[in-house]
């Protein structure tokens, strides 16, 4: 199961940051995703397609349907730059999948 | 407070092998799932084995099958990754994380170890 993501995404502070995974009838799974910056452990920022974790600011939301799941990133802040990967359970062979990653640059 | 602290990174040469441990705090390390998952030098994460809390259940990628082996040891609250015949392919930073269980998103991450197979 391949999970397709942009390889970046630019956007401005203030604004709104939408990255997006796609893979077959994903609407259909879970998706997680994790944020991850250079020297400090990944952390889940949403899980279940839209469930924010203890911590993780309201700036932050999840959608998934059809062949598409994207994290929302409203009010964008320099504190989010970050490489985001989403991240499902593909239950016929029981893997774990990763998309390829999105770096997010704050202009 | 949650932890999560690997070590055994390092250099090895192709063919050679490695022990990767977790040690975990903060818990009860018998209700959760433990996951090992790596990242090459500028490249994604990737997924390489998966434990349950039992460890009566055990996932590998296929690019680490019948080479690396995952285990926990519930009297040390630690889980570990023994892995053989390493290839340069798998030079990566290797993270320890925490789910719920194995179909469960890892919700704490260690901060990782580097792993370097090179001649």
């Amino acid at each position: 199961y391949v999970l397709t993501q942009p390889p970046s995404v630019s956007v401005a502070p203030g604004q709104t940051a939408r990255i997006a995974c796609g893979g077959n009838n994903i609407g259909s799974k879970s998706v997680h995703w994790y944020q991850l910056k250079p020297g400090q452990a990944p952390v889940l920022v949403m899980s279940y397609d839209s469930d924010r974790p203890p911590g993780i600011p309201d700036r932050y939301s999840g959608s998934n349907s059809g062949n598409t799941a994207t994290l929302t990133i409203s009010r964008v802040e320099v504190g989010d730059e970050a490489d985001y990967y989403c991240q499902v359970w593909y239950a016929d062979n029981d893997h774990v999948v990763f998309g390829g990653g999105t770096r997010v640059t704050v202009l | 407070e949650v932890q999560l602290e690997e070590s055994g990174g390092g250099l090895v040469k192709p063919g050679g092998s490695l022990r990767l441990s977790c040690a975990t705090s903060g818990f009860s390390f018998s209700d959760y799932s433990m996951k090992w998952v790596r990242q090459a030098p500028g490249k994604g994460l990737e997924w390489v084995s998966s434990i349950s809390d039992t460890g009566r259940y055990i996932y590998y990628a296929d690019s680490v099958k019948g080479r690396f082996t995952i285990s926990r040891d519930s009297a040390t609250n630690s889980v570990y990754l023994q892995m053989n015949s390493l290839r340069a392919e798998d030079t990566a930073v290797y993270y320890c994380t925490r789910a719920v269980t194995t179909v469960d998103p890892s919700d704490i991450w260690g901060q990782g170890t580097m792993v370097i197979v090179s001649s």
